[in-house]
């Protein structure tokens, strides 16, 4: 089976620093990426990890371990802008076609 | 960055109708396009997987008679819903990527109401 979790709701200070983590258990891992999205709309790209290790994008940076299913999104300097949901994706080999299969999102509230 | 259209961006119809969702990338040829559907405060969970010239392959639980995926070209691919419910009131979202294991790329997305 294949199971991805995320906390549900998480609300952090402008300014400040906010990690958000992801622990996954699935077949044919091929990669794990971090999608943003405000209400209504669809999922923007964040980052996409394959290998170990952090990968550092401006304000945005994710890391992923393998051997842990586990995996986090580090947003500094959070801005009011920032409050959405995000959305961790596991990309896993399925016969010909690769899928992403979607955690259940984390609400940030981002508070003055 | 590659550029995914949807149409119509909202639609309210009645019970019994059907609803047609036209997904286009608009920059680049997908070969595979992807249907999903997003239910208030849930996450996306995919519909089907869809490759030009071919027919769909719907996950588990996902009616393919009731959700008629047609992928005619590199760039077009549509969701027509049909003889709609109030229960399949949602959001429906497609992507496209240039091949099944790269990046997708998200549409807008479309707000279906069934009355």
């Amino acid at each position: 089976g294949q199971n991805i979790d995320q906390p549900t709701e998480m609300t952090a200070t402008e300014g400040a620093i906010v990690q958000i983590n992801c622990t996954y258990q699935t077949s044919g891992f091929n990669g794990l990426f971090w999608y943003q999205q405000h209400a209504g709309e669809a999922p923007t790209f964040l980052s996409y990890n394959v290998l170990d290790g952090l990968e550092e994008k401006g304000r945005f940076s994710s890391f992923l371990s393998r051997s842990k299913g586990y995996s986090y999104l580090l947003l500094k300097e959070l801005q009011m802008k920032d409050s959405a949901s995000y959305l961790c994706a596991v990309n896993r080999r399925g016969g010909a076609t690769n899928k992403l299969i979607f955690g259940t999102g984390t609400l940030l509230a981002v508070q003055p | 960055g590659a550029v995914v259209s949807q149409h119509p961006s909202r639609v309210i119809c009645k019970s019994g109708t059907s609803v047609k969702i036209e997904c286009r990338s608009l920059d680049f040829q997908a070969t595979t396009m992807f249907w999903y559907r997003q239910f208030p405060k849930k996450s996306l969970m995919l519909m089907a997987t869809s490759n030009e010239g071919s027919k769909a392959t719907y996950e588990q639980g996902v009616e393919k008679d009731k959700f008629l995926i047609n992928h005619a070209s590199l760039t077009l691919s549509t969701l027509t819903v049909t003889s709609a419910h109030p229960e399949d009131s949602s959001f429906y979202i497609c992507s496209a990527s240039l091949r099944s294991y790269n990046e997708q790329f998200f549409g807008p997305g479309t707000r279906l109401t069934v009355l």
